[in-house]
């Protein structure tokens, strides 16, 4: 059964980079789909972005000018990086899987809370 | 963006009970419509896709239909791991692919 695990900082200043890595096991990177998705008090599920095992990206318009995400098939991981972070930007983070190509998500990682504060 | 209005925001039900959750498009998204449970501190899980179609594994209580741009999950015979907030979220088109803004099952 395939498992995924955020990581990273939890707390990130004002204006740096919030970056996260999520460790995919039971299965490999290659040929999938692969997401980061946020939870927040404000906005609510918002999806962030798209990385395929290609390492092709597709991007939420209203973030895609500060996300980056990019995948290490050596050690079957993928990433994200957020820039200019305010604290709007605080949520659970969660990595998930799209299947199919489709965007819904059928695997998703436990969430990781990052805070954006001073 | 399409919007997706969720009603109502929060119910209340006893074990046993019959759930219906709806979810209104604000544009045409076809059957691209899903549907996940969340429990407290954890992540969503996936119930249903394109609208009707159960994931593997989900029990057969949960069923979703369509409407137009209406979408309704039901659930029959609620059981005490259903008590969790529910999300619908469309996957048509081009992102970015919104989620409702949840129902609350208490």
């Amino acid at each position: 059964q395939m498992q995924l695990q955020e990581s990273g900082p939890r707390l990130v200043k004002p204006s740096e980079t919030l970056s996260l890595t999520c460790s995919v096991s039971g299965g490999s990177i290659i040929g999938q789909h692969w997401n980061w998705i946020r939870h927040s008090a404000g906005k609510g599920l918002e999806w962030i972005g798209r990385v395929y095992g290609s390492g092709s990206t597709i991007y939420n318009p209203s973030l895609e000018s500060r996300v980056t995400m990019s995948v290490d098939t050596a050690k079957n991981q993928f990433s994200l990086r957020l820039t200019s972070v305010t604290a709007a930007d605080t949520a659970v983070y969660y990595c998930a899987r799209d299947p199919a190509g489709y965007y819904w998500f059928d695997s998703w990682g436990q969430g990781t809370l990052v805070t954006v504060s001073s | 963006d399409t919007q997706m209005t969720q009603s109502p925001s929060s119910l209340s039900a006893s074990v046993g009970d019959r759930v219906t959750i709806t979810c209104r498009a604000s544009q045409n998204i076809g059957a691209s419509l899903n549907w996940y449970r969340q429990k407290p501190g954890k992540a969503p899980e996936l119930l249903i896709y394109a609208a009707s179609t159960l994931q593997r594994g989900v029990p057969s209580r949960f069923s979703g239909s369509r409407s137009g741009t209406d979408f309704t999950l039901t659930i029959n015979s609620l059981q005490p791991e259903d008590f969790a907030t529910y999300y619908c979220q469309q996957s048509y088109g081009t992102p970015p692919h919104t989620f409702g803004q949840g129902t609350r099952v208490e």
